[in-house]
């Protein structure tokens, strides 16, 4: 079945760069894309950016001079990384992939980040 | 980018009476092909979002008829009727038209 699964460090320090991981399983990196959003703790949704199926990327461009997608289609993974990071990007992090044409909506459980010193 | 501004940001529901919620976008979401991009998340409490409705009024796999969604090209309702506690937690409206795909900020639903 569908699954994504987010990993990295719980904790990273103030102007540190943050890491995350998304591995895929039950679907091809080559034919679905994937996404990034976060939650900071207690508020909504927002949307990072994508690693299209076809290698193209797309960012938030609140974001973008701080954000890099990339990907590893042999290990089925997706990666963030993310600079200069700070207190208000505490929070969790989730990795996605969705699509109407199939209709194919999935979400990991989410990785708690929290930025402190 | 396209805000949208969901009201009201929090609902308090008798189980077995109907809750409406509102989401307003900043600009048109139905896109070249005649499809409306809009589509509803429940984030049930410390779970991640699941999708419960696409392109503004259908409902995705699993997800009970008691859910039905409707709108124009910016104003949109989701309606929940004969609310269960299963249905307790944030609902998101959000759009996948262009890039970002943004949010409205929640709805907090909890039972009376």
């Amino acid at each position: 079945q569908v699954q994504l699964t987010e990993s990295g460090p719980g904790l990273v320090h103030p102007s540190e760069t943050l890491s995350l991981t998304c591995t895929v399983s039950g679907f091809s990196l080559t034919g679905y894309s994937v996404y990034w959003v976060r939650q900071p703790s207690g508020k909504g949704l927002e949307w990072m950016g994508r690693m299209r199926y076809n290698g193209d990327t797309s960012y938030n461009s609140a974001l973008k001079s701080r954000l890099s997608i990339s990907r590893d289609t042999s290990k089925n993974q997706v990666f963030l990384k993310m600079n200069s990071l700070q207190t208000d990007d505490t929070g969790t992090y989730y990795c996605t992939s969705y699509s109407s044409y199939p209709l194919f909506d999935y979400w990991g459980q989410g990785v708690m980040v929290t930025v402190s010193s | 980018d396209i805000v949208l501004t969901q009201a009201p940001l929090s609902v308090s529901v008798t189980p077995g009476e109907s809750a409406s919620i509102s989401c307003r976008s900043s600009k048109s979401l139905l896109s070249s092909k005649g499809i409306t991009s809009l589509y509803w998340y429940l984030q049930r409490p410390g779970k991640s979002p699941q999708l419960l409705i696409y392109q503004m009024s259908n409902l995705a796999s699993g997800v009970p008829d008691r859910f039905s969604s409707s709108g124009s090209e910016t104003d949109f309702t989701l309606k929940i009727s004969k609310v269960e506690t299963e249905d307790v937690g944030v609902y998101y409206c959000g759009h996948r038209l262009e890039y970002p795909n943004t949010f409205g900020a929640g709805t907090k639903l909890e039972l009376k």
